[in-house]
């Protein structure tokens, strides 16, 4: 069964420093989208990305954060001079189209000490 | 007012007990519907999708009114394996929208 894959599955960073999280959406899906979960807290849209471009954002999605579609395949969410409050776990999904079930990647979790 | 809303939980229930969830949204632009679970530091996956028409699975029945913007979901004959987080989840143009999720635990 396909599958949303992300790597690594946890990454620990000091502050200040970038981190670049890598998602491999299912191959022919088409909308992709970055959320992160604070342990404990609510699932919190980040960004949606549509026709390799970014189709809605959130307000936690500021200047610090950008995301990539590299090549046919990689999505990546980068988070520039990270700060405390970023730990969390951030899961890529995907779908095929903009009404359909989306598909979660199993997370990265993001230590930032 | 939150765009998704559901019962703050925790639910305590006896397994084999029939549980239900409730969920409102505020945005009648709102166009799919559907329950996910979260198990405690996994991923969110599909449960089911939820239709005005109603749809069930199993021990899993989904409702949705649009009228009245809510979407409910019932769990008979629960089972410990049911412990998880239940996520509501509204689709708004091509933006997916997470309630905060309502923490079930089955006691044996």
């Amino acid at each position: 069964e396909p599958e949303v894959t992300q790597t690594p599955s946890h990454q620990v960073t000091q502050m200040g420093q970038e981190v670049i999280l890598r998602c491999v959406p299912i191959s022919n899906h088409l909308y992709f989208y970055w959320y992160r979960q604070i342990l404990g807290q609510k699932v919190e849209f980040l960004v949606s990305f549509y026709n390799n471009e970014i189709s809605e954002k959130s307000e936690i999605f500021d200047d610090q954060f950008s995301v990539e579609r590299p090549d046919g395949s990689n999505f990546t969410l980068k988070i520039r001079s990270t700060k405390l409050e970023d730990s969390a776990m951030y899961f890529c999904a995907s779908r095929r189209d903009s009404q359909g079930e989306a598909f979660f990647g199993q997370g990265t979790r993001l230590t930032v000490v | 007012r939150k765009e998704v809303e559901q019962d703050p939980g925790p639910f305590n229930v006896p397994e084999g007990a029939t549980v239900a969830f409730n969920c409102t949204y505020s945005n009648s632009a709102s166009q799919s519907f559907f329950w996910y679970r979260q198990d405690c530091r996994k991923e969110p996956k599909l449960l089911m999708s939820v239709y005005s028409s109603g749809n069930e699975d199993g021990r899993f029945t989904a409702q949705l009114n649009r009228a009245s913007q809510y979407i409910s979901l019932l769990i008979r004959d629960s089972k410990l394996s049911d412990s998880a987080t239940y996520l509501c989840v509204v689709n708004r143009d091509d933006k997916i929208i997470f309630g905060k999720g309502t923490r079930l635990h089955i006691l044996p």
